[in-house]
């Protein structure tokens, strides 16, 4: 498994403000994903972090909006831009450890950042 | 598509009793499938998996076997632990270049001893 540490761990934020969320995992990974999990829902993939080029993104979730970065193996950031309160959820960065078929399949999740938008 | 249905929740038993959590999925190909719990104030944990027909995946008591006939992936364990309260999350994966996790809507569970 992979240790993965999530920065802010929750934020309040006002309405037309941008936040960026740092994910940082303690050993190199495949694949890097971000999640939101809306109060009282269930989670919906945003996008794959790609290492070197542009995230891919999931129906209903824009680059303008939600721009990602993934530097190196080990690190990426989403960030929240033109925030409106329905903007207020739980995101989560996932990652993908194994190059191994049979593991390939095992996602690990860091905390967690509570976002409240005002 | 790709979906997943979760029995509706909250559920609420008392210590000792007999768990199941209904967990249906729709699918093209033949998905992963996954039980997830997220425990009070922490991040989600992967609590078991199979990866095809048939298997049954086990830990801390927990079990779940995946029907292809049904396209079921039911949560079970034969004595709860107040410990257990969590909410537990049915999810399933596919390969779209990467490979994606697509979640039920989870279901909280509460045991009081």
């Amino acid at each position: 498994s992979a240790v993965i540490s999530q920065k802010p761990s929750r934020d309040i934020c006002q309405r037309g403000t941008s936040l960026t969320i740092q994910c940082q995992v303690d050993s190199q990974v495949t694949m890097m994903f971000w999640y939101r999990q809306q109060p009282g829902q269930s989670l919906t993939l945003i996008a794959t972090a790609n290492q070197g080029s542009e995230a891919t993104y999931e129906s209903g979730f824009v680059i303008d909006k939600f721009p990602i970065s993934r530097p190196n193996l080990t690190f990426s950031t989403l960030t929240v831009s033109n925030m409106s309160p329905e903007d207020s959820s739980i995101y989560l960065c996932s990652v993908e450890t194994s190059l191994r078929v049979i593991q390939r399949n095992e996602q690990f999740f860091g905390p967690g950042t509570r976002l409240t938008v005002l | 598509g790709n979906s997943v249905t979760q029995m509706e929740g909250p559920v609420t038993l008392s210590e000792e009793a007999f768990l199941t959590i209904n967990c249906t999925y729709t699918a093209t190909g033949y998905p992963s499938l996954f039980w997830y719990v997220q425990y009070p104030g922490e991040g989600l944990q992967l609590l078991l998996k199979a990866t095809k027909a048939d298997d049954k995946g086990s830990n801390k008591g927990f079990e779940a076997t995946y029907r292809k006939e049904t396209t079921s992936f039911h949560l079970e364990k034969g004595s709860v632990q107040v410990s257990d309260s969590a909410v537990y999350f049915c999810a399933l994966s596919y390969r779209q270049g990467a490979q994606k996790l697509v979640f039920g809507q989870g279901t909280r569970l509460t045991i009081n001893p």
